[in-house]
């Protein structure tokens, strides 16, 4: 049972050009992520927000922004798109604690020209 | 950092045959929980099963590992493998403590046949 929601599920664009993806949450979760799994499968956390606040923040890219407007939401701008920033964006959504578990969205795959 | 090793990154068996996969893991927190994610085919990834505990077997829909943190081990394993495990399988380490931040292994394939 889907309960994070992420749009669009595919997104083809060229170098340079600005892409965004949204991500909504049902489960009352107050954490939500965005990871990055690349082509290789290899799973990078790069930003978390805990009820807005941003409290992760990997080392990723200025043209990468994260925008949290309540904790249920969390979406994500890529200002000027690189080729190698072609992967698959999940979203995922927790409760706040270690030792709570990830739920995740089925994923945006962007594709860059 | 912490880091995750899954040393295998494909698996293949034959149906009914035991599956073990290893996962070692480094990190300066003396009580991290450790996470196995399934991933099947043109799915997200999902939990499998999760432990905190030294020395104590978790299991779940027929898997089990047991954290053991003299060796920063936490091998998944079955008796007997089923064609639908056949799945991408990720090991995960989480402090122990604060805001959970995931550091994930770079994943086995298993690929079960009949």
């Amino acid at each position: 049972e889907t309960a994070v929601f992420q749009t669009p599920n595919y997104h083809v664009t060229q170098v340079g050009n600005e892409v965004s993806f949204n991500c909504k949450q049902t489960l009352g979760h107050d954490t939500m992520y965005w990871y990055k799994q690349d082509s290789k499968k290899l799973l990078k956390i790069m930003f978390s927000y805990n009820n807005k606040q941003l409290i992760v923040n990997e080392t990723v890219p200025r043209r990468f922004s994260p925008q949290s407007s309540d904790k249920a939401h969390l979406n994500l701008r890529i200002k000027s798109v690189e080729p190698e920033d072609s992967a698959v964006y999940l979203c995922a959504s927790s409760f706040t604690g270690s030792q709570n578990t990830l739920y995740f969205g089925a994923g945006t795959r962007l594709s860059v020209l | 950092g912490d880091s995750v090793t899954q040393t295998e990154g494909l698996v293949t068996l034959t149906e009914g045959l035991p599956v073990m996969l290893n996962c070692t893991y480094q990190t300066i927190y003396s009580n991290p929980f450790l996470f196995w994610y399934v991933q099947h085919l043109n799915e997200s990834p999902r939990l499998l099963l999760k432990s905190f505990t030294d020395n104590k077997r978790t299991e779940h829909q027929g898997f089990h590992a047991t954290l053991h943190k003299s060796s920063s081990s936490f091998h998944l394993q079955k008796s007997s493998a089923q064609l639908s495990d056949s799945a991408l399988y990720y090991c995960a380490l989480s402090k122990d403590s604060g805001y959970n931040k995931l550091t994930f292994g770079k994943g086995t394939v298993l690929l079960v046949s009949p």
